[in-house]
C-alpha cells in the first residue's frame, strides 16, 4: 500500500522557471493538503482540497496554485519560482469525517530556487 | 488567527527518562489532537491522537489533554536514543483543518 506519493522528491530551479508537485494517494480519502516546511517554522498550509472539484487557500498561498484532478491526485504549481520557496513540500490526505481523522504525509519533496 | 505553540527545544534526557512535550493551542473549537514524529529528513508519522479530555496511553506513550487549560502533552516512558526527532502537535478543528505547532527536538542521551 503507497500512501501519499509525491514527484520530485528533489528538484532545484532557477528564479522564473515554473513546475508542478504531484501528488496521488491511495486511501479513497476526500481531504488533500500542500504543506510546507522551513526550519523553525513548523509545517504551514498551502492549499487544501476538502473534496474532488474544491480547493481553498491555506495560510501560505502566494506564488502557488493547485489542480485537484480527480479524488486521488492534487498538483501544485509554482509558476514563477522565487528563492523565497525554497523549501521542503509535503503533500497529505486525510478522510475529514467527525471522528477518526488522521492525516497522513508524503515522503516529501526538496526544493531548492537559486 | 489559529496557533498551536510547542517549545522548540532541544530537549535533553538520558536515556531511559521520562521526556515529557508540552503544546497549548488557541482554539477552543478544536476537537482532535494529535502528536508526530519526524525524523530528520523525513516525513512527519502520527504517533497517537486523543479526543477526550483525560489519558491515552499507547505503549511508551501517554497522551494528556486539558481542553480547559487548552493543553495537550505527550509522555515518553523509558525514553531511547531512537526516540530522537522532533515532535509535531498538530491539532484539528472540524470541518476545517490541520493546524500543527512548530515542534520540540528531542535528544535522548545514552
Amino acid at each position: 500500500n503507497a500512501g501519499v506519493t509525491q514527484t520530485p522528491k528533489f528538484q532545484v530551479l532557477k528564479t522564473g522557471q515554473s513546475m508542478t508537485l504531484q501528488c496521488a494517494q491511495d486511501m479513497n480519502h476526500n481531504s488533500m493538503y500542500w504543506y510546507r516546511q522551513d526550519p523553525g517554522m513548523g509545517l504551514r498550509l498551502i492549499y487544501y482540497s476538502a473534496s474532488e472539484g474544491t480547493t481553498d487557500k491555506g495560510e501560505v498561498p502566494n506564488g502557488y496554485n493547485v489542480s485537484r484532478l480527480n479524488k486521488r491526485e492534487f498538483s501544485l504549481r509554482l509558476e514563477s519560482a522565487a528563492p523565497s520557496q525554497t523549501s521542503v513540500y509535503f503533500c497529505a490526505s486525510s478522510q475529514m469525517e467527525r471522528s477518526g481523522n488522521t492525516i497522513y504525509f508524503g515522503e516529501g519533496s526538496w526544493l531548492t530556487v537559486v | 488567527q489559529k496557533e498551536v505553540e510547542q517549545n522548540s527545544g532541544p530537549l535533553s534526557v538520558p536515556e531511559g527518562a521520562i521526556a515529557s512535550l508540552n503544546c497549548t493551542y488557541s482554539d477552543r473549537g478544536s476537537q482532535s489532537f494529535f502528536w508526530y514524529r519526524q525524523y530528520s529528513g523525513k516525513s512527519p508519522e502520527l504517533i497517537m491522537f486523543i479526543y477526550s479530555n483525560g489519558d491515552k496511553e499507547d505503549g511508551r506513550f501517554t497522551a494528556q489533554l486539558n481542553k480547559a487549560s487548552q493543553y495537550v502533552s505527550l509522555l515518553i516512558r523509558d525514553s531511547q536514543p531512537s526516540d530522537s526527532a522532533t515532535y509535531l502537535c498538530a491539532v484539528e478543528v472540524y470541518g476545517q483543518n490541520f493546524v500543527f505547532g512548530p515542534g520540540t527536538r528531542l535528544s535522548v542521551l545514552p
